[in-house]
């Protein structure tokens, strides 16, 4: 089955830019969703179709997808954007959803 | 405004069986695709199963195949989960949740109920 691989933490210092990774063969044919999720709360969809955010979220949060790597950069770090982050994408040979481990991210 | 609430959790034997619901409302709740992700205690995020919005076609993650059914009631605007056989393992906090139009991102979350599967 599909593998999404994401570094267990990330840390930044605030006003800095926090890159997060998500790594799958080949991951670049595939649309690649993001979400945040702060403790205790649902997760919140910031970044969809690799590069598309939904209504509501900073310009900030950005993505990319090439080759073998995912990436959602969060620019001009908040002490509010500490929170951990997820890549998912919809694996279409075994017709699974497929989410990676998740990166936490500390604002230093 | 979209909400998802989600009830039906609690404490149950293993072995036992339990079924989730989640009450949807301020979209057209047949025409969008639902799934249930679960998270266990201090882990990340498992997708569970999937149904379209006509409920034609579903899926199932590994570890729920044979044992979980998703199903909706598009009249009634919810989305269930039937959940049998449950283990130790199944343990988590289960989130419905509604996909957006494109297909295969959710846009909007539940709160989640929690499912403790324990003797």
């Amino acid at each position: 089955s599909y593998v999404l691989a994401q570094p267990p933490s990330v840390s930044v210092a605030p006003g800095q830019t926090a890159r997060i990774t998500c790594g799958g063969n080949n991951i670049e044919t595939k649309s690649v969703h993001w979400y945040q999720q702060k403790p205790g709360q649902a997760p919140v969809l910031v970044v969809y179709d690799d590069s598309d955010r939904p209504s509501g979220i900073p310009e900030r949060f950005s993505g990319s997808n090439s080759g073998n790597t995912a990436t959602l950069t969060i620019s001009r770090v908040e002490a509010g954007d500490e929170a951990d982050y997820y890549c998912q994408v919809w694996d279409s040979s075994s017709d699974h959803v497929v989410f990676g481990g998740g990166t936490k991210l500390t604002v230093l | 405004e979209v909400q998802l609430v989600e009830s039906g959790g609690g404490l149950v034997q293993p072995g036992g069986s339990l079924r989730l619901s989640c009450a949807a409302s301020g979209f057209i709740f047949s025409g969008f695709s639902m799934n249930w992700v679960r998270q266990a205690p201090g882990k990340g995020l498992e997708w569970v199963s999937y149904i379209s919005g006509g409920s034609g076609v579903t899926y199932y993650a590994d570890s729920v195949k044979g044992r979980f059914a998703i199903s909706r009631d598009n009249a009634k605007k919810s989305l269930f989960l039937q959940m049998n056989s449950l283990r130790a393992e199944d343990t988590a906090v289960y989130y419905c949740a509604k996909e957006i139009a494109s297909g295969w991102s959710n846009d909007h979350w539940g709160q989640g109920t929690l499912v403790t599967v324990s003797s």
